[in-house]
């Protein structure tokens, strides 16, 4: 069982926006930054969010994130078929002194 | 653009000791900006990170509460690279393990991924 909370799967339909959240407590989200992560099947993860909304160089502006309190979300428009993979965000939890991630969302563009 | 290329063998026997090694290119395991980090994926437990090694004026640790009694990961300065080692492997230790680095907890480059199975 995850320490970060994610939807197991969504779904939307090429072109199509679709969010991603992810649910902690104050001791990780509440009071550090949230990252995302792409992972595409048989690739390691790719940083797609840090810092909770930043963009690293070559991620393209159709992925977004943002944070309110104890959550965060991972926003993704204009979906492609090359968009489905599964997303995974992560953040350092205080109290346990440990990276924490959420369990993952796979995203099924139909 | 930092590279980490991972060894080490793909099939533990339980009871056993899981190693592997990740050697940096483009950065110095030494950099007071950087953590050097593991992870591994399985289906039923997803990304879950175990440990990192950094250099903060001296060599610093920090290990999963879920795998801190088994666990070692050591930075070797002379040929840029880290180890990771997990004792008394299961075959719940069955999972695909990346290295990793980050600025703090935020993964940049990663390792390209090896498959470790625990099997008799």
């Amino acid at each position: 069982q995850s320490v970060l909370t994610q939807p197991p799967s969504v779904s939307a339909a090429p072109g199509q926006k679709v969010t991603i959240s992810c649910s902690g407590s104050r001791s990780n989200i509440g009071n550090n930054y949230v990252s995302w992560y792409q992972q595409l099947p048989g690739t390691a993860p790719k940083l797609l969010i840090y810092e909770n909304n930043k963009r690293p160089s070559g991620i393209p502006d159709r992925f977004s994130g943002s944070k309110s309190g104890t959550s965060a979300t991972l926003g993704i428009t204009g979906l492609q078929t090359g968009d489905e993979a599964d997303y995974y965000c992560g953040t350092w939890d205080s109290r346990l002194t440990a990276v924490v991630f959420g369990g993952g969302t796979k995203l099924t563009v139909l | 653009q930092v590279q980490l290329q991972q060894s080490g063998p793909g099939l533990v026997k339980p009871s056993q000791t899981l190693s592997l090694t990740c050697a940096i290119s483009g950065d110095s395991i030494s950099s007071n900006s950087a953590t050097w980090n593991w992870i591994r994926r399985s289906p039923s437990r997803g990304l879950e990170w175990l440990g990192r090694t950094y250099y903060r004026s001296k060599w610093r640790n920090d290990y999963a509460v879920s795998v801190k009694s088994r666990i070692t990961i050591n930075p070797d300065t002379s040929k840029n690279q880290f180890s990771l080692q997990l004792n008394s492997v299961t075959p719940e230790d069955t999972a695909v393990y990346y290295c990793a680095r980050a600025g703090d907890y935020d993964f940049w480059s990663w390792g390209q991924g090896t498959l470790v199975t625990v099997s008799s």
